[in-house]
């Protein structure tokens, strides 16, 4: 059980710029999870998959919003044309079906200027 | 809609003083409660969870909580607090299906010698 990795740790870009971050969750775990966090506050649910199905997008999900997990192994979340309110940690979480505990990664820190 | 709240955004506290952190809750069905802890620039890392077993939960480094229906509430404590338990705290709830954690604001835990 290595641990839910998250990669890069720290992105800088430029406003309307794209960037991908890749998260690989525990081995064998179906459940996967999306959250961002802004400074002084708590992580807020972004979009979770069951294997590599996407069963439920939040609202703050907006359309320059995407996340995949192709083979329900690790998963991907891209942010096209970013903003400067983009800029966040991005936080990944795995846990295996029927298990309520979820465990989280390093997370991914962006800051778009 | 489930949500919790945690009251006091900062917690000061001395080397070997008691430590209480503040959680209430709202539901309408049973919940899920959990308290995680954030280093600087790090992820999550669960302390211990309310799971409908015991209302005592006992979790890692000397830290526990109670649930406590009555007062809708989850408050984190530790008898000693020690310098390395400085970090950021936040409570969480989740639901039946367990497809998404509602995290606090949290509170920032600062530990003087």
């Amino acid at each position: 059980d290595t641990g839910v990795s998250q990669d890069p740790r720290h992105k800088i870009t430029k406003r309307g710029q794209n960037v991908t971050f890749r998260c690989d969750p525990i081995s064998e775990h179906n459940r996967l999870y999306w959250y961002r966090q802004t400074l002084g506050q708590g992580p807020e649910f972004l979009t979770y998959f069951q294997n590599e199905a996407q069963l439920e997008k939040s609202r703050l999900l907006s359309d320059r919003f995407s996340a995949e997990r192709p083979k329900g192994s690790f998963s991907t979340l891209e942010i096209q044309r970013t903003e400067q309110g983009d800029s966040a940690m991005y936080l990944c979480a795995s846990s295996p079906t029927g298990q309520e505990t979820q465990y989280f990664g390093p997370g991914t820190r962006l800051l778009v200027l | 809609a489930q949500s919790v709240t945690q009251l006091g955004s900062h917690v000061s506290v001395s080397e070997g003083a008691l430590v209480l952190l503040r959680c209430n809750y709202s539901s309408s069905v049973p919940p899920y409660l959990f308290w995680y802890v954030q280093y600087p620039n790090q992820g999550l890392q669960l302390l211990l969870k309310y799971t409908s077993a015991a209302t005592l939960v006992k979790g890692i480094n000397g830290f526990e909580a109670e649930f406590k229906k009555s007062e809708t509430s989850f408050h984190l404590t530790k008898p000693s607090a020690h310098m390395s338990d400085a970090a950021e705290y936040f409570c969480a709830i989740g639901f039946t299906g367990f497809q998404k954690l509602v995290f606090g604001t949290g509170t920032r835990l600062l530990v003087s010698p």
